[in-house]
């Protein structure tokens, strides 16, 4: 069974670092690519961006380069989202996802909820 | 950007009531879409993909048309577990995967 298992909720302050994470199993976790989705509080979806765990080519939204950084350690199928000083303005729910043939986001993680306040 | 435009935004709709949903891409995306539904505090659930196809498991009364750049979404008889959030969303000029703002379903 895929399932993708995302860390726990964070409650943080504006200028902290946090790296969350998605740990992939029951899939050959470096043959597919994962995103990530931010869903600000009562809003919609929006694409952050992908990386392929095998070689961790990556890529992002215009809208989050250089705002965040995507990673992967495929020796535990894990990929992470990171920030280096956070606002307030990132509080959201943050998905990851498994990308079937670069088209379709077949599998989805529980969630991440992001709290950001002073 | 590609922009995605669905409508309504907000529908009430009676349990048994045939409902649709549009959406519509600012260019031409083929066939390059996808139909998600999100229930309340839950991750987003494929529906339908490359635009008319059904996801493993899903049940047949939710369909999905189109291309180009006008996209339906329909539910042939509302269920009242069929109450959530749609979300459509493309996948032309990879890799950009922009959603539409979604589409809120309410039991009347």
């Amino acid at each position: 069974e895929v399932q993708l298992v995302q860390s726990g909720a964070e409650v943080k302050k504006p200028g902290e670092s946090l790296k969350i994470s998605c740990k992939g199993s029951g899939y050959s976790f470096t043959s597919y690519w994962i995103g990530w989705v931010r869903q600000m509080p009562g809003k919609g979806l929006e694409w952050m961006g992908i990386i392929y765990p095998g070689d961790s080519d990556t890529r992002y939204s215009p809208s989050f380069q250089g705002q965040v950084t995507i990673s992967a350690d495929k020796s535990i199928s894990t990929a992470y989202l990171q920030w280096s000083s956070l606002k307030a303005s990132d509080t959201a729910m943050y998905y990851c996802a498994r990308l079937w043939a670069m088209d379709k986001f077949d599998y989805w993680g529980q969630g991440t909820l992001v709290t950001v306040s002073s | 950007d590609i922009q995605m435009t669905q409508s309504p935004s907000s529908l009430s709709a009676s349990v048994g009531d045939r409902v649709t949903i549009t959406c519509q891409a600012s260019q031409d995306i083929s066939n390059y879409l996808n139909w998600y539904q999100q229930k309340p505090g839950k991750a987003p659930k494929l529906l339908i993909y490359d635009a008319s196809n059904l996801e493993t498991g899903v049940p047949s009364r939710f369909s999905g048309s189109g291309s180009g750049t006008d996209f339906t979404f329909t539910i042939s008889s509302l269920q009242p577990e069929d109450i959530a959030t749609y979300y459509c969303q493309q996948y032309d000029n990879l890799p950009s995967y922009t959603f539409g703002q979604g589409t809120k379903l309410e039991i009347k």
